[in-house]
C-alpha cells in the first residue's frame, strides 16, 4: 500500500526566503506526482505535475523535482511571499487512473511579512 | 469563470437525514471525482466517473451514492447521515482517466450534528 509522507508538517519563514518542502513515498512504481496548494476554506489548486519519466518541472518561482528510485520529491519555492502561505499537498498516482492518487497530509507554510 | 463548482459550500444537518452535494465542471472534461478530506487533511478518493460511467468505487458505505446525469455533472447523495460523515468533500475533474492534472472544486464542508 502506497504511503505518502510530507515533512515538515508546518513551516514558518520570513518573506524573501527560499524554501524546500519534502514529499516521500514508499512505492516507487508511480505514474506521476502532483503538488497542490490548498488555501483555508478553499479547494485544491494544482501547481505542478511531474510524470514518472521526468525529473523536474518549473512554474514561475516554483520548481518540483522527482527522484523516483528513492521515492522522493521536493517543491522549491524561491523568494517566498506572504501570498504563498497555504497548505501544500503532494499526491502520487500509482495507477494510470488519475483518481487513484494517494495524498500526503500536507505542509502548512506561513510566510511572514 | 468557475471551472469546477460545488453546491452547497456549507451543509449542516442532523444525523439520520439524507442530503445531496452537487458538482458541475465547465471544462469539457471527461472524468470527474469525489474526494473526502478528513480532519487531518488526508484526501481519499471515493468515486470516479468517466463519461457518466463509474470507473472507481473505493470502499465507502453504500449510503453514499454518486449520480452522473451527464459528463459535466457528478452529484453525491448521502443517506442516513452519521457523525463520522462530517468532513470536507471535494469534487474534481480531469480531461481523461490517465495521468492528467486534476482540477478541484472549492469543497463542501459537511457537519453532521
Amino acid at each position: 500500500k502506497q504511503e505518502v509522507t510530507q515533512i515538515p508538517a508546518a513551516l514558518s519563514v520570513p518573506e524573501g526566503e527560499n524554501l524546500v518542502l519534502n514529499c516521500s513515498f514508499t512505492d516507487s512504481a508511480i505514474y506521476n506526482l502532483q503538488w497542490f496548494r490548498q488555501d483555508p476554506g478553499k479547494g485544491l489548486t494544482s501547481l505542478l505535475l511531474i510524470q514518472s519519466s521526468q525529473r523536474e518541472q518549473t512554474s514561475g518561482r516554483l520548481n518540483a523535482s522527482l527522484d523516483k528510485s528513492s521515492g522522493r520529491s521536493t517543491l522549491y519555492i524561491a523568494a517566498s511571499q506572504p501570498g504563498d502561505s497555504a497548505t501544500y499537498l503532494c499526491a502520487v498516482s500509482k495507477d494510470t487512473n488519475a483518481g487513484k492518487s494517494t495524498f500526503g497530509d500536507g505542509t502548512t507554510l506561513t510566510v511572514k511579512p | 469563470d468557475t471551472a469546477v463548482s460545488q453546491t452547497p459550500k456549507y451543509l449542516v444537518t442532523q444525523m439520520g437525514n439524507d442530503k445531496s452535494i452537487k458538482c458541475e465542471q465547465n471544462l469539457g472534461h471527461d472524468t470527474m471525482y469525489w474526494y473526502k478530506q478528513d480532519s487531518k487533511k488526508f484526501l481519499k478518493i471515493m468515486f470516479s466517473y468517466n463519461n457518466k460511467e463509474l470507473i472507481i468505487n473505493e470502499t465507502v458505505p453504500n449510503r453514499f451514492s454518486p449520480k452522473s446525469p451527464d459528463k459535466a455533472h457528478l452529484n453525491l447523495h448521502i443517506n442516513s447521515l452519521e457523525l463520522g460523515d462530517s468532513a470536507v468533500y471535494f469534487c474534481a475533474s480531469s480531461p481523461g482517466t490517465g495521468t492528467d492534472t486534476q482540477y478541484f472544486g472549492p469543497g463542501t464542508r459537511l457537519t453532521v450534528l
